[in-house]
């Protein structure tokens, strides 16, 4: 059964800093990655899709890699701002045509002025 | 694209009533809706996988006959709580596959209160 982890679950930094947050899951066949935020009761907001044949995604000062075989992903935030303070989750999609999601516990991100 | 939008976003209730609620993909053709449960900084739960014109799947452990899932068209499904009590005031939270990518998209949740 396909798990997925998260680490850290929460996670306060001053303004400014670069930071990763990191995800790892147990079974490597895969079919995409990916990484959503979540503010306080709000729904879910893609940010980044990684498909199982790509090594990473950008979007702005988001970075997102994907390493397979070794099951992690890391989500690398430039220049944080206090904007960016939220819970980040990610999730996989085990196979395609799967639709389902399995979804780590998330990192509560506090970015402080 | 692939906006997903739910109704209402928000209800309070009294105990033994039912509150249903919509979920609807704006903007394309969803042949499957999944419905989710989040508890207070807790990740969110799947509660039911539901495909336009057949009974939903439910999760190990949710009550079909408590959560009534309704897809009847390719974009909208329908969650009605039967006979609310206190315990099942969350944050529910629905979402469509389709659209351009091989993702879910989600909605914007519905904070049900039940007194």
């Amino acid at each position: 059964k396909q798990e997925v982890t998260q680490i850290p679950a929460a996670l306060s930094v001053p303004e400014g800093e670069n930071l990763v947050l990191n995800c790892s899951f147990t079974d490597s066949a895969i079919y995409n990655l990916q990484w959503f935020r979540q503010d306080p009761g709000k729904g879910l907001t893609s940010l980044l899709l990684i498909q199982s044949s790509q090594r990473e995604q950008t979007s702005g000062r988001l970075n997102a890699s994907l390493d397979k075989s070794s099951g992690r992903s890391t989500l690398y935030i430039a220049a944080s701002q206090p904007g960016d303070s939220a819970t980040y989750l990610c999730a996989v999609m085990e196979f395609q045509g799967a639709q389902k999601l399995v979804f780590g516990q998330g990192t509560r991100l506090t970015i402080n002025p | 694209g692939a906006v997903v939008s739910q109704h209402p976003s928000w209800v309070i209730c009294k105990s033994g009533t039912s509150v249903k609620i919509e979920c609807r993909s704006l903007d394309f053709q969803a042949t499957t809706m999944f419905w989710y449960r989040q508890f207070p900084k807790q990740s969110l739960m799947l509660m039911a996988t539901s495909n336009e014109g057949s009974k939903a799947t439910y999760e190990q452990g949710v009550e079909k006959d408590k959560f009534l899932i309704n897809h009847a068209s390719l974009t909208l499904s329908t969650l009605t709580v039967t006979s609310a009590h206190p315990e099942d005031s969350s944050f529910y939270i629905c979402s469509a596959f389709g659209g351009s990518m091989d993702t879910q998209y989600f909605g914007p949740g519905t904070r049900l209160t039940v007194l």
